[in-house]
């Protein structure tokens, strides 16, 4: 049985870089989308950005220059990273798949909360 | 605010049917991409529910079910039950923005 599992520091300093790790056990990284998804205290899922298993990026245009995403396959990870990071950014952040071909979101991780904050 | 329009709230009583809705626009459901239905749990992630407008994963109850036409989407519980209180998010694809969206999400308060 596949599972995705977030890791990361909880607490980000404003400005910083906010670095989280998915791993996935179980199952191949191969065919698949890759994405990042998060959702602020009390509020709605908003859709950061995907890598595939080849390495090919795509951000949602709104955070796309604050953004990376990474893929080590060899270690079955997947990586996000987000600069200059303010309290707007204090989330919960899931990891989460999509099927190459298809366009939902098959599998979630449990997310992480991330809190931006001095 | 959220590309993909939910209601903030609905309720029902145990055994009853409730509905949630999900509009979006020409550069989402309105240009034919499916709509795919979430459930979240208190304090849990999100869970697909329905996929491709009316599909149920293996696992999932026949008392939910989906439909989509035009630019709206629908869930519909039946029967509802206690377990079923939930927040519920729709999802699609949207081409101007060539990212996937969600709804702001409904709250199910079953009374």
């Amino acid at each position: 049985q596949v599972q995705l599992q977030e890791s990361g520091p909880g607490l980000v300093r404003p400005s910083e870089t906010l670095s989280l790790t998915c791993t996935v056990s179980g199952g191949s990284m191969s065919g698949y989308y890759w994405s990042w998804i998060r959702q602020p205290p009390g509020k709605g899922l908003e859709w950061i950005g995907y890598v595939y298993s080849s390495g090919t990026t795509h951000y949602h245009p709104s955070l796309r220059s604050r953004v990376t995403m990474s893929i080590d396959t060899s270690k079955n990870q997947v990586s996000l990273k987000l600069s200059s990071v303010t309290a707007a950014d204090t989330a919960g952040y899931y990891c989460a798949r999509i099927r190459f071909s298809y366009n939902w979101f098959d599998l979630w991780g449990q997310g992480t909360l991330v809190t931006v904050s001095s | 605010q959220s590309v993909l329009t939910q209601p903030p709230s609905v309720s029902g009583a145990p055994g009853q049917r409730v509905t949630i809705s999900c509009t979006g626009n020409s550069s989402n459901t309105g240009a034919g991409y499916d709509v795919h239905w979430y459930q979240q749990l208190p304090g849990t992630a999100p869970k697909l529910l329905i996929y491709d407008n009316n599909n149920r994963p293996s696992g999932v109850p026949d008392r939910f079910s989906g439909s989509k036409s035009g630019t709206s989407a629908s869930l519909a519980i039946t029967g509802l039950q206690a377990e079923d209180e939930a927040d519920y998010y729709c999802q699609s694809y949207d081409s101007r923005l060539s990212a996937w969206v969600f709804g702001g999400g409904t709250r199910l308060t079953v009374l």
